[in-house]
């Protein structure tokens, strides 16, 4: 158990739909990141929080959002949901924002139909 | 642009062998992390261990060791006394320093341990 908690840990919506993942990052972790796993493209970064505030930018559809709450936990918000955006979805955490390792969360696993 | 290449989509070794898996990476930066992450079919990603571009001692954590050769930019996993349960996907990730705070992954290699 990495200490980092994701739910659901299964979700199937509709295409159109909206959906929140949220994630809690280990105890003492400032850093959230998101990541997207699926068949096409693999392992992606979508997005890092660092204390609140937007870090680190990667493949992360206009479509999708993200924040990072007082209390450190983090919820990632996709709308307008397409076939495609069918993925596993992880939530990773480290003490700081530097060359720490990351810890990943369970996943979330998205199904869009 | 960064870059992680995991060469073999699967392995198969037989239990209690060593195994290792292929890692080669493409960074223009000095400073780098290697990482391996373990993914077993229930889909989780399980830390295993990091490489500092900088140590000078190849990384070890219990049965899993690191090969790193800096020059040949590869980072071998070593898995010595294979057990059934290291059946799983594993992946390489490199975090550098024109990359932030992100992790690149390669494409993985499934690895399956039989009696």
């Amino acid at each position: 158990d990495s200490g980092v908690t994701q739910t659901p840990k299964h979700l199937i919506t509709a295409t159109g739909q909206r959906v929140t993942l949220r994630c809690s990052p280990r105890s003492g972790d400032l850093s959230v990141y998101w990541y997207q796993q699926s068949l096409d493209q693999g392992l992606q970064f979508l997005i890092q929080y660092y204390n609140g505030e937007e870090r680190a930018k990667g493949n992360i559809l206009e479509r999708f959002s993200a924040q990072q709450f007082p209390d450190l936990h983090s919820e990632l918000n996709l709308s307008s949901l397409e076939l495609g955006d069918s993925a596993l979805y992880f939530c990773a955490s480290s003490v700081e924002d530097g060359q720490e390792t990351q810890y990943f969360g369970p996943g979330t696993r998205l199904l869009v139909l | 642009a960064q870059k992680i290449t995991q060469t073999q989509p699967g392995m198969f070794v037989q239990e209690k062998e060593a195994v290792t898996l292929d890692c080669t990476y493409d960074t223009s930066d000095q400073s780098y992390g290697l990482f391996w992450y373990k993914q077993p079919s229930s889909g989780e990603m399980i830390f295993l261990i990091y490489q500092g571009s900088y140590d000078e001692q190849n990384a070890t954590e219990g049965r899993y060791s690191l090969n790193f050769q800096k020059a040949r930019k590869s980072a071998n996993l070593v898995i010595s006394a294979s057990q059934l349960g290291d059946s799983a996907m594993y992946f390489c990730a490199m975090r550098d320093a024109g990359t932030a705070s992100k992790l690149t992954f390669g494409t993985g290699t499934r690895l399956q341990v039989t009696l």
